[in-house]
C-alpha cells in the first residue's frame, strides 16, 4: 500500500494551459517537500511546506500543504516546456523520521 | 567537482554475482540515504546512515549490505544479485536529518540483473 497516491500519474497539455497535481494520504504529516526530477538526474527539491493550510509560490508554481496536514497539491500556471519532468511529493510522517515518497507524476509539457 | 557522485552510472551484471555502487559527497555532510527507484513504486529507502560507522535499515533492507568507514562515502553492496533488484539506485546526503530538512540526490545508477 502506498502512503502517498499522487493523481495524475501520467498528464500532457499545451505550452501555456494550467495545471495541479495532487498528492494525497490518510495519514497525517508533519511536513510535505515537492521535488522535481528530470531524466538522467536525480530528484531536486522545489518546496517544503511545514504548516497546515500553508500556501508557497515559486514563480509559475504554488503549493499548498492541506489544512489537515494529510494532502498537498502543486500548481503551474502558463506552463512552459522547461516545465516538463517527474514531479515526486514526499513527507515525514510525526514520529518517523524516514521520508516517505509518493508515486510520482510525469509532466509533459507540448511546445 | 562539489556535490554527491555516483558509479557506476550504468551496470549490468549476472543472477548470483555480487556488485558495489558506489556514491560519495563533498560536502561533509553527516547524513546519507540509499534508494531504489522503480514504477509505480516511486523512492522507497534502502539503507540510511547517521555518521561514520552508524547504519540503519530502511523500508526495503533485504539483499543489501552497506558500510560507511568515511564520512564521506556510502557504498551499497548486493550479495547475491537477483533479478528484481534491476532498477535505478539514488545515493542522497543531508546536512541534518530532521523534517524540513533537504536531500540532496546523486545522479542515480541504473542497475540491470540478467
Amino acid at each position: 500500500t502506498q502512503l502517498l497516491e499522487q493523481s495524475p500519474q501520467f498528464l500532457s497539455i499545451q505550452e501555456g494551459e494550467n495545471l495541479t497535481v495532487y498528492c494525497n494520504s490518510s495519514s497525517v504529516f508533519s511536513s510535505l517537500q515537492w521535488y522535481r526530477q528530470e531524466p538522467g538526474e536525480g530528484p531536486v527539491l522545489l518546496v517544503t511546506v511545514v504548516t497546515g493550510g500553508e500556501v508557497k509560490k515559486l514563480k509559475r508554481l504554488t503549493f499548498q500543504f492541506g489544512d489537515a496536514r494529510k494532502d498537498s497539491s502543486l500548481h503551474i500556471t502558463a506552463a512552459q516546456p522547461g516545465d516538463t519532468g517527474l514531479y515526486l511529493c514526499a513527507g515525514f510522517l510525526f514520529g518517523n523520521e524516514k521520508l516517505t515518497f509518493g508515486t510520482g507524476t510525469r509532466l509533459t509539457i507540448i511546445p | 567537482d562539489a556535490g554527491i557522485t555516483q558509479s557506476p552510472r550504468y551496470k549490468i551484471t549476472e543472477t548470483g554475482r555480487q556488485v558495489t555502487l558506489m556514491c560519495h559527497q563533498t560536502w561533509s555532510h553527516s547524513y546519507m540515504f540509499w534508494y531504489r527507484q522503480d514504477l509505480g513504486h516511486g523512492l522507497r529507502l534502502i539503507y540510511y546512515s547517521a555518521a561514520a560507522d552508524i547504519t540503519d535499515k530502511g523500508e526495503v533492507p533485504d539483499g543489501y549490505v552497506v558500510s560507511r568507514s568515511k564520512t564521506e562515502n556510502f557504498p551499497l553492496t548486493l550479495e547475491s544479485a537477483t533479478r528484481s533488484q534491476t532498477s535505478v539506485y539514488f545515493c542522497a546526503s543531508s546536512a541534518r536529518w530532521v523534517t524540513s530538512y533537504e536531500q540532496y540526490f546523486g545522479p542515480g545508477t541504473r542497475l540491470t540483473v540478467t
